[in-house]
């Protein structure tokens, strides 16, 4: 069964320090991998894409990381800020363009506190 | 910030009514989508257009219905409404190429009483 699966479900941490999201996933046959970011009462925006081939992608101050051999993926997050406050949302597609479909996990719910 | 909007951003309505949920990109993207999200749960995806007159139904089984006559408008409609379609309901649109990003609206958040 095709599935993604995030940790921690949720993370607070203090301004300024930085943490790392996981995400698990068993979507096969695997095309790409993205990391968005969801403010609250608000539609998720894309941070990241990667590829099979692609082992890391960054985005300013967010650095994501794919390990397709164990089919698992992070998030780093640095010198995190209050506007990292949201959800983060892991989403893997099996295949490319029109034949393709996306698995969402559940998001993982990360506050900064000043 | 995505050129797609969504109207309305809250909706409280008694159960049996119809409402209609607009959605609009002017990015003249092909592929439009709608899903549906509970609290602190996963995205679902309920219905998608490749284009113009062309609507499929999505994973997640629903009473919604859907159209697409413009490119840049995919209303979604409930005919009659009941608490269980509760939730937040998301509509995005993607270019179509292999590594699309989909471009989220804010949401709608229906409350049916």
């Amino acid at each position: 069964k095709n599935q993604v699966e995030q940790s921690p479900q949720s993370l607070i941490i203090l301004e300024g320090k930085n943490c790392t999201l996981q995400c698990n996933y068993t979507v096969s046959p695997f095309s790409n991998l993205r990391w968005y970011k969801q403010d609250t009462g608000r539609g998720p925006v894309s941070l990241t894409i990667m590829t099979f081939s692609e082992n890391t992608k960054s985005n300013g101050r967010y650095t994501a990381t794919l390990d397709a051999d164990t089919k698992q993926s992070s998030l780093h997050i640095t010198a995190s800020q209050l506007s990292d406050s949201a959800s983060y949302i892991c989403v893997v597609s099996d295949r490319g363009s029109t034949l393709g479909r996306l698995y969402f996990g559940r998001g993982t719910q990360l506050t900064v506190w000043p | 910030e995505a050129d797609i909007y969504q109207t309305p951003r809250y909706l409280v309505i008694g159960t049996g009514k119809k409402i209609t949920l607009e959605c609009s990109q002017t990015m003249g993207h092909d592929k439009m989508y709608w899903y549906q999200q509970d609290p602190g749960m996963e995205l679902h995806l309920i219905h998608y257009s490749y284009g113009v007159n062309s609507t499929e139904k999505g994973d997640l089984s629903s009473e919604s219905t859907v159209s697409r006559i413009r490119t840049e408008h995919f209303p979604l409609t409930l005919e009659s409404a009941r608490p269980s379609h509760t939730s937040q309901y998301l509509c995005a649109s993607s270019e179509g190429t292999e590594l699309e990003t989909q471009y989220f609206g804010p949401g709608t958040r229906l409350l049916v009483l």
